[in-house]
């Protein structure tokens, strides 16, 4: 029971253009969501956050969209660079504690 | 360190073995998880400590699955009599708030490969 999607396995992208990820849950008890992203032979690093209460959150080339009624959240990179080149994951946690769901990943290229 | 410390980085072991993963957590970081990363998949969850409270162990996926948290710092993931789909990278993150914003901060892994 897959309660967070990333339907993308991949992405590839022209450096400068806009990177948009895509994230689905099924949970309406989530009220928070995060975007990871990952290096290879690297643990996940926080890269931007959202909560329920808002549809949008902004930090420098970062911008997470949420839509609640269609449980649908998306990740814009604008503009793209080849250092985002890494794999993305969306993650969601329901109030009261810190245990996360995280989907299965979206590995993005970002093409010189 | 200043980060997530975790070993070893990569342990190769025959089916059927005991295997023991450490996670040093960041220091005066109340919460400790435990995650599992296989091939091609997401972050799967294993398991989470949060202070002297008894853990959660909702994500562990058989009783060959134990962990302990001593002291309220270092922890260990122990996997017994392993079976080749236990392969995985193991990640542990801590974090500094029980009810907060959810921001882990993870170690690089621990990547097993049962034979």
């Amino acid at each position: 029971d897959q309660q967070v999607k990333q339907n993308s396995p991949s992405l590839s992208v022209q450096e400068g253009r806009i990177s948009i990820l895509n994230c689905d849950y099924t949970n309406s008890m989530f009220d928070y969501f995060l975007w990871y992203k990952k290096y290879p032979a690297e643990g996940p690093t926080f890269l931007i956050s959202i909560s329920s209460i808002k549809d949008k959150n902004e930090d420098g080339r970062f911008t997470v969209f949420l839509n609640k009624s269609a449980k649908h959240l998306s990740l814009h990179i604008v503009p793209s660079q080849p250092g985002d080149s890494a794999v993305y994951f969306c993650a969601a946690h329901k109030g009261g504690g810190n245990k996360l769901t995280f989907g299965g990943g979206t590995r993005v290229l970002v093409k010189p | 360190g200043a980060g997530v410390s975790q070993s070893p980085s990569n342990k190769v072991t025959e089916k059927g073995k005991d295997v023991e993963l450490r996670c040093d957590p960041i220091s005066g970081h109340t919460a400790l998880y435990w995650y599992r990363q296989s091939l091609g998949q997401g972050l799967e969850f294993l398991i989470y400590f949060q202070g002297n409270s008894a853990p959660d162990k909702s994500g562990l996926p058989s009783d060959r699955f134990s962990a302990e948290r001593t002291g309220g710092s270092v922890s260990t993931l122990t996997i017994q009599r392993t079976q080749q789909e236990d392969s995985a990278v193991y990640l542990c993150a801590s974090s500094s708030s029980w009810a907060g914003t959810g921001e882990l901060f993870f170690g690089e892994g621990s990547r097993l490969t049962v034979l």
